[in-house]
């Protein structure tokens, strides 16, 4: 079956780095993704990873994929208030690439 | 990018009438879209997978007479709650995915999502 489970809340400081995680059950994910949503707004990617990789980096932005225990993470650098805001990361499955999502990790930036 | 357009942002409507929200790719044609509803401080929960020119797919639990779901065309798909209550008050969000069926290298996009609330 799918879970994909992640930390509810995360608090970091402006200028440091935030790291949220991700678990998920399901081995035969092809796709695992990180979206951003805005309160009151829809979701935004960020970044994706085909399981057969182990990191993929895009600017301020680090995943880190151990398929092994099926572990996801977000690093994001130099974090911004504009980064608060909830992170959900998903898995992608089966033919339709249907996908699951986390229950999400509310990240506060302290200026 | 790829760009998916969702209709109305926002709307209130009265307990016993019918509500239909609309999700447009934009500059893509998405074979196969998807409805999602979010409770309040909780996760997407998927509600059905819309597939263009047949049924839609429905999750379990999710009552396909209440929330009809059609895909047109490669660009539309529309989701209609009829005879809303309170409880369907929620936040419904789609998204759809750029190509065909084995399109494993096409990340899903998101529209803004819907807020209904039923009086």
């Amino acid at each position: 079956g799918e879970d994909v489970e992640q930390s509810l809340f995360l608090s970091v400081r402006e200028g440091d780095s935030s790291v949220i995680n991700c678990t998920y059950t399901d081995s035969s994910s092809t796709y695992l993704y990180w979206y951003k949503q805005e309160p009151g707004a829809g979701l935004q990617l960020l970044t994706y990873i085909f399981s057969n990789m182990d990191m993929k980096q895009d600017q301020r932005l680090t995943v880190l994929l151990n398929k092994k225990d099926k572990h996801l993470s977000l690093r994001i650098a130099d974090t911004q208030t504009g980064d608060s805001a909830i992170y959900f990361c998903a898995e992608g499955t089966g033919g339709y690439q249907k996908v699951t999502f986390g229950t999400g990790t509310k990240l506060q930036v302290i200026p | 990018g790829a760009v998916v357009s969702q209709h109305p942002s926002w709307v209130i409507c009265k307990s016993g009438t019918s509500v239909k929200i609309e999700c447009r790719s934009l500059d893509f044609q998405a074979t196969t879209m998807f409805w999602y509803r979010q409770f309040p401080k909780q996760s997407l929960m998927l509600m059905a997978t819309s597939n263009e020119g047949s049924k839609a797919t429905y999750e379990q639990g999710v009552e396909k007479d209440k929330f009809l779901i059609n895909h047109a065309s490669l660009t539309l798909s529309t989701l209609t709650v009829t005879s809303a209550h309170p409880e369907d008050s929620s936040f419904y969000i789609c998204s759809a995915r750029e190509g065909r069926l084995s399109s494993y290298n096409s990340p899903l996009h998101f529209g803004n999502g819907t807020r209904l609330t039923v009086t």
